[in-house]
Protein backbone atom coordinates (compact mmCIF):
# COMPACT_ATOMS: atom_id res chain seq x y z
CA UNK A 1 0.00 0.00 0.00
CA UNK A 2 0.91 3.58 -0.08
CA UNK A 3 3.15 5.38 2.97
CA UNK A 4 3.93 8.98 2.83
CA UNK A 5 6.76 10.29 4.59
CA UNK A 6 6.72 13.84 6.15
CA UNK A 7 9.18 16.53 6.84
CA UNK A 8 9.90 18.08 9.46
CA UNK A 9 7.63 17.27 12.57
CA UNK A 10 7.85 20.20 13.88
CA UNK A 11 9.20 23.77 12.39
CA UNK A 12 9.41 27.12 13.54
CA UNK A 13 9.44 30.24 11.74
CA UNK A 14 9.60 34.09 12.23
CA UNK A 15 6.39 36.09 10.99
CA UNK A 16 6.79 36.98 8.16
CA UNK A 17 9.19 34.76 6.84
CA UNK A 18 8.77 31.49 4.50
CA UNK A 19 7.98 27.81 5.73
CA UNK A 20 8.20 24.56 3.28
CA UNK A 21 7.30 21.08 4.37
CA UNK A 22 8.30 18.15 2.23
CA UNK A 23 6.81 14.93 1.54
CA UNK A 24 7.66 12.05 0.29
CA UNK A 25 5.29 8.90 -1.45
CA UNK A 26 5.81 5.11 -2.15
CA UNK A 27 3.01 4.25 -4.50
CA UNK A 28 3.78 6.17 -8.11
CA UNK A 29 0.27 5.14 -8.98
CA UNK A 30 -0.83 8.07 -6.58
CA UNK A 31 -2.17 11.31 -8.48
CA UNK A 32 -4.04 12.91 -6.20
CA UNK A 33 -2.18 15.18 -3.33
CA UNK A 34 -3.84 17.18 -0.59
CA UNK A 35 -2.99 19.21 1.94
CA UNK A 36 -4.76 19.50 5.14
CA UNK A 37 -4.71 22.44 8.12
CA UNK A 38 -5.91 21.02 11.47
CA UNK A 39 -5.86 24.11 13.84
CA UNK A 40 -5.77 23.06 17.98
CA UNK A 41 -9.07 21.47 18.75
CA UNK A 42 -10.24 21.79 15.10
CA UNK A 43 -10.93 19.09 13.05
CA UNK A 44 -9.02 19.10 9.38
CA UNK A 45 -9.85 21.03 6.75
CA UNK A 46 -8.39 21.14 3.31
CA UNK A 47 -6.16 24.05 2.32
CA UNK A 48 -4.85 23.20 -1.25
CA UNK A 49 -4.08 20.07 -3.38
CA UNK A 50 -2.88 18.78 -6.54
CA UNK A 51 -2.81 16.04 -9.63
CA UNK A 52 -0.49 14.53 -11.18
CA UNK A 53 -0.86 16.21 -14.58
CA UNK A 54 0.45 19.42 -13.04
CA UNK A 55 3.80 20.94 -11.22
CA UNK A 56 2.85 23.47 -9.34
CA UNK A 57 0.03 25.29 -8.25
CA UNK A 58 -0.77 28.04 -5.96
CA UNK A 59 -3.71 30.12 -4.42
CA UNK A 60 -2.83 33.16 -2.59
CA UNK A 61 0.71 32.50 0.05
CA UNK A 62 0.23 28.81 -0.67
CA UNK A 63 1.51 26.97 -3.18
CA UNK A 64 2.18 23.05 -3.40
CA UNK A 65 4.87 21.86 -5.86
CA UNK A 66 4.98 18.16 -7.51
CA UNK A 67 7.91 15.96 -8.68
CA UNK A 68 6.79 12.69 -9.71
CA UNK A 69 9.67 11.26 -10.75
CA UNK A 70 11.32 11.69 -7.14
CA UNK A 71 8.01 11.17 -5.81
CA UNK A 72 7.60 14.01 -3.37
CA UNK A 73 5.62 17.07 -3.16
CA UNK A 74 6.01 20.01 -0.73
CA UNK A 75 3.73 22.94 0.43
CA UNK A 76 5.08 26.61 1.07
CA UNK A 77 3.64 28.98 2.83
CA UNK A 78 5.17 32.64 2.31
CA UNK A 79 4.61 35.72 4.39
CA UNK A 80 4.22 33.45 7.62
CA UNK A 81 1.25 34.87 10.12
CA UNK A 82 0.32 34.24 13.39
CA UNK A 83 -2.94 32.22 11.92
CA UNK A 84 -0.74 29.88 10.18
CA UNK A 85 0.19 28.36 13.61
CA UNK A 86 -1.46 24.69 13.49
CA UNK A 87 -0.58 21.19 11.90
CA UNK A 88 -0.28 20.41 8.47
CA UNK A 89 -1.00 17.30 7.07
CA UNK A 90 0.03 16.12 3.40
CA UNK A 91 -1.69 13.00 1.99
CA UNK A 92 -1.72 10.75 -1.56
CA UNK A 93 -4.39 8.32 -3.04
CA UNK A 94 -4.95 7.40 -6.23
CA UNK A 95 -7.95 9.01 -8.22
CA UNK A 96 -10.97 6.42 -9.12
CA UNK A 97 -8.44 3.55 -7.53
CA UNK A 98 -10.28 0.64 -5.87
CA UNK A 99 -9.64 2.57 -2.05
CA UNK A 100 -10.91 5.94 -1.63
CA UNK A 101 -9.47 6.76 1.40
CA UNK A 102 -6.48 8.87 2.01
CA UNK A 103 -2.79 8.20 3.55
CA UNK A 104 -1.89 10.70 5.37
CA UNK A 105 1.71 11.65 6.85
CA UNK A 106 2.66 12.33 10.34
CA UNK A 107 2.02 15.88 10.14
CA UNK A 108 4.27 19.19 10.84
CA UNK A 109 3.09 20.99 13.69
CA UNK A 110 3.94 24.68 12.15
CA UNK A 111 4.50 27.48 15.35
CA UNK A 112 5.20 31.12 14.04
CA UNK A 113 7.42 33.25 16.25
CA UNK A 114 5.71 37.09 16.43
CA UNK B 1 -19.03 24.16 10.49
CA UNK B 2 -18.81 21.87 7.11
CA UNK B 3 -21.84 20.12 7.64
CA UNK B 4 -20.32 16.83 9.02
CA UNK B 5 -21.25 16.00 12.55
CA UNK B 6 -20.28 13.80 15.16
CA UNK B 7 -21.48 12.66 18.17
CA UNK B 8 -20.59 12.33 21.30
CA UNK B 9 -17.91 14.32 21.62
CA UNK B 10 -16.45 12.98 24.73
CA UNK B 11 -16.17 9.58 25.63
CA UNK B 12 -15.10 7.63 28.09
CA UNK B 13 -15.88 3.58 28.32
CA UNK B 14 -14.44 0.92 30.39
CA UNK B 15 -12.70 -2.26 28.36
CA UNK B 16 -15.91 -3.90 28.79
CA UNK B 17 -18.53 -1.91 27.62
CA UNK B 18 -19.85 -1.42 24.41
CA UNK B 19 -20.50 2.09 22.93
CA UNK B 20 -21.16 3.41 19.47
CA UNK B 21 -19.91 6.67 18.07
CA UNK B 22 -22.14 8.44 15.21
CA UNK B 23 -21.76 10.83 12.29
CA UNK B 24 -24.02 12.52 10.22
CA UNK B 25 -23.75 14.45 6.83
CA UNK B 26 -26.12 16.26 4.83
CA UNK B 27 -24.19 17.39 2.08
CA UNK B 28 -25.19 14.99 -0.75
CA UNK B 29 -22.24 13.22 -0.40
CA UNK B 30 -22.25 9.00 -1.02
CA UNK B 31 -18.40 8.39 0.76
CA UNK B 32 -17.75 8.30 4.31
CA UNK B 33 -14.89 7.25 5.81
CA UNK B 34 -13.52 6.60 9.59
CA UNK B 35 -10.54 7.69 10.43
CA UNK B 36 -8.31 7.46 13.74
CA UNK B 37 -6.06 10.11 15.33
CA UNK B 38 -3.36 9.25 17.55
CA UNK B 39 -0.82 11.68 19.25
CA UNK B 40 2.70 11.20 17.43
CA UNK B 41 0.99 9.57 14.22
CA UNK B 42 -0.61 9.87 10.92
CA UNK B 43 -4.08 9.97 10.58
CA UNK B 44 -5.04 6.20 10.09
CA UNK B 45 -7.98 5.28 8.02
CA UNK B 46 -10.20 2.54 9.40
CA UNK B 47 -13.55 2.16 6.87
CA UNK B 48 -14.74 3.56 3.46
CA UNK B 49 -17.73 3.40 2.66
CA UNK B 50 -19.29 4.44 -0.81
CA UNK B 51 -23.39 4.31 -1.33
CA UNK B 52 -23.73 2.33 2.05
CA UNK B 53 -20.91 -0.75 0.75
CA UNK B 54 -17.92 -0.98 2.81
CA UNK B 55 -15.73 -0.42 0.21
CA UNK B 56 -12.03 -0.99 2.39
CA UNK B 57 -11.21 -2.29 5.93
CA UNK B 58 -7.53 -1.13 6.96
CA UNK B 59 -7.11 -4.18 9.19
CA UNK B 60 -9.22 -2.81 11.44
CA UNK B 61 -9.35 -5.29 14.83
CA UNK B 62 -12.99 -6.55 14.84
CA UNK B 63 -13.38 -4.96 18.28
CA UNK B 64 -14.03 -1.88 15.64
CA UNK B 65 -17.52 -2.78 14.24
CA UNK B 66 -18.86 0.04 11.86
CA UNK B 67 -22.33 0.44 9.94
CA UNK B 68 -23.53 2.50 7.23
CA UNK B 69 -27.49 2.02 7.00
CA UNK B 70 -27.76 4.80 4.19
CA UNK B 71 -25.45 7.36 2.94
CA UNK B 72 -26.01 10.11 5.64
CA UNK B 73 -25.13 7.84 8.54
CA UNK B 74 -22.11 6.03 9.47
CA UNK B 75 -21.87 4.57 13.06
CA UNK B 76 -18.56 2.88 14.86
CA UNK B 77 -19.53 0.08 17.27
CA UNK B 78 -17.29 -0.25 19.57
CA UNK B 79 -17.25 -3.38 22.12
CA UNK B 80 -14.11 -4.63 24.73
CA UNK B 81 -11.42 -1.93 23.83
CA UNK B 82 -7.87 -1.54 24.56
CA UNK B 83 -6.31 1.72 26.38
CA UNK B 84 -4.17 1.49 23.17
CA UNK B 85 -7.56 2.32 20.91
CA UNK B 86 -7.73 5.76 23.25
CA UNK B 87 -7.77 8.26 20.10
CA UNK B 88 -9.83 10.85 18.45
CA UNK B 89 -11.78 9.45 15.77
CA UNK B 90 -12.73 11.59 13.14
CA UNK B 91 -15.42 10.99 10.34
CA UNK B 92 -15.56 12.22 6.98
CA UNK B 93 -17.40 12.65 3.85
CA UNK B 94 -16.58 13.37 0.56
CA UNK B 95 -18.79 14.32 -2.94
CA UNK B 96 -19.48 11.80 -6.00
CA UNK B 97 -16.26 11.19 -7.84
CA UNK B 98 -15.46 13.42 -10.65
CA UNK B 99 -16.94 16.16 -8.54
CA UNK B 100 -14.54 16.77 -5.70
CA UNK B 101 -12.03 14.63 -4.10
CA UNK B 102 -11.58 17.34 -0.87
CA UNK B 103 -12.80 15.22 2.53
CA UNK B 104 -14.70 16.99 4.56
CA UNK B 105 -14.01 15.80 8.32
CA UNK B 106 -16.88 16.25 11.02
CA UNK B 107 -15.17 17.53 14.44
CA UNK B 108 -14.01 14.38 15.78
CA UNK B 109 -14.87 11.70 18.73
CA UNK B 110 -12.48 12.23 21.48
CA UNK B 111 -12.08 7.96 23.32
CA UNK B 112 -10.77 7.57 26.11
CA UNK B 113 -10.60 3.64 27.44
CA UNK B 114 -10.15 2.98 30.69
Amino acid sequence: GENVEQHPSTLSVQEGDSAVIKCTYSDSASNYFPWYKQELGKRPQLIIDIRSNVGEKKDQRIAVTLNKTAKHFSLHITETQPEDSAVYFCAAKVEGGGADGLTFGKGTHLIIQP
Amino acid sequence: ETGVTQTPRHLVMGMTNKKSLKCEQHLGHNAMYWYKQSAKKPLELMFVYNFKEQTENNSVPSRFSPECPNSSHLFLHLHTLQPEDSALYLCASSPPRGQSYEQYFGPGTRLTVT
